[in-house]
C-alpha cells in the first residue's frame, strides 16, 4: 500500500516557539492531506484539509492562525504549531488519499510543549 | 453532518474467543465505510473497507465486517482472536472518495494469552 510518512516523530520546545511537522507521502502523489489531533484514549479530531496549491480547510473550533498549514507539492504538507503552549501538547496524525477513499496515515507525531 | 458511535470503548478476551465489534453511524445518503487498526507503536492502518457491493467484506488477518443499511451499522467480526489482535480499533464513515472521513471514538481490544 501507499506511505506516508511524518517527521519528527517526537519533538518537544519550549512555550511560545514554534513548531513544524512534515507529512511526505512517498510513492504517490496526494492532491489532498488530512491532520488530526489525537487525545489519549480519545479519537481522532479532524482538524483541516490540506489541498495542495491552495488554501487549507479548517474544521470549527481550529484556530487557524495557530495551526499553519501549507500544502506545497503533491508530496509534502506542513503542519506548524505557532507560538506553541502545553495546552498544545497532543500527538498530531497526518493521513492523506489516492481519491479512492482509503486514507494512508502517517505515524504520528508526539508534541510536548514545556 | 455524519457521527461514529462505537459501542464498545474497551474489550477483554481470551484468545481464540470470538469477536464483535459495533460500530453505527448517522447519514442519510451513501457511504464509504472503513475500520482502521492501530497496533500499539504503530500509525493507524486500514483493516477493510466497503465502497458497495457485498455487504459482508473482508479484510486482513481473518477481520470481516457486514454492512447492515436498515440498521446503519457496519460491525467488525473476527471468529477467534489471536494476542496479536491487540490495539486500537476506529470506525470511519465518508460520504466521498476525497478521504474526509469522520472517526468514531475507537474500542481498545486486549487479548489475553
Amino acid at each position: 500500500g501507499a506511505v506516508v510518512s511524518q517527521h519528527p516523530s517526537r519533538v518537544i520546545c519550549k512555550s511560545g516557539t514554534s513548531v513544524k511537522i512534515e507529512c511526505r507521502s512517498l510513492d504517490f502523489q496526494a492532491t489532498t492531506m488530512f491532520w488530526y489531533r489525537q487525545f489519549p484514549k480519545k479519537s481522532l479530531m479532524l482538524m483541516a484539509t490540506s489541498n495542495e496549491g491552495s488554501k487549507a480547510t479548517y474544521e470549527q473550533g481550529v484556530e487557524k492562525d495557530k495551526f499553519l498549514i501549507n500544502h506545497a507539492s503533491l508530496t509534502l504538507s506542513t503542519l506548524t504549531v505557532t507560538s506553541a503552549h502545553p495546552e498544545d501538547s497532543s500527538f498530531y496524525i497526518c493521513s492523506a488519499s489516492q481519491n479512492t477513499g482509503e486514507l494512508f496515515f502517517g505515524e504520528g507525531s508526539r508534541l510536548t510543549v514545556l | 453532518a455524519q457521527s461514529v458511535s462505537q459501542h464498545n470503548h474497551h474489550v477483554i478476551l481470551s484468545e481464540a474467543a470470538s469477536l464483535e465489534l459495533g460500530c453505527n453511524y448517522s447519514y442519510g445518503g451513501t457511504v464509504n465505510l472503513f475500520w482502521y487498526v492501530q497496533y500499539p507503536g504503530q500509525h493507524l492502518q486500514l483493516l477493510l473497507k466497503y465502497f458497495s457491493g457485498d455487504p459482508l467484506v473482508k479484510g486482513i488477518k481473518g477481520f470481516e465486517a457486514e454492512f447492515i443499511k436498515s440498521k446503519f451499522s457496519f460491525n467488525l467480526r473476527k471468529p477467534s482472536v489471536q494476542w496479536s489482535d491487540t490495539a486500537e480499533y476506529f470506525c470511519a464513515v465518508s460520504n466521498t472518495n476525497a478521504g474526509k472521513s469522520t472517526f468514531g471514538d475507537g474500542t481498545t481490544l486486549t487479548v489475553k494469552p
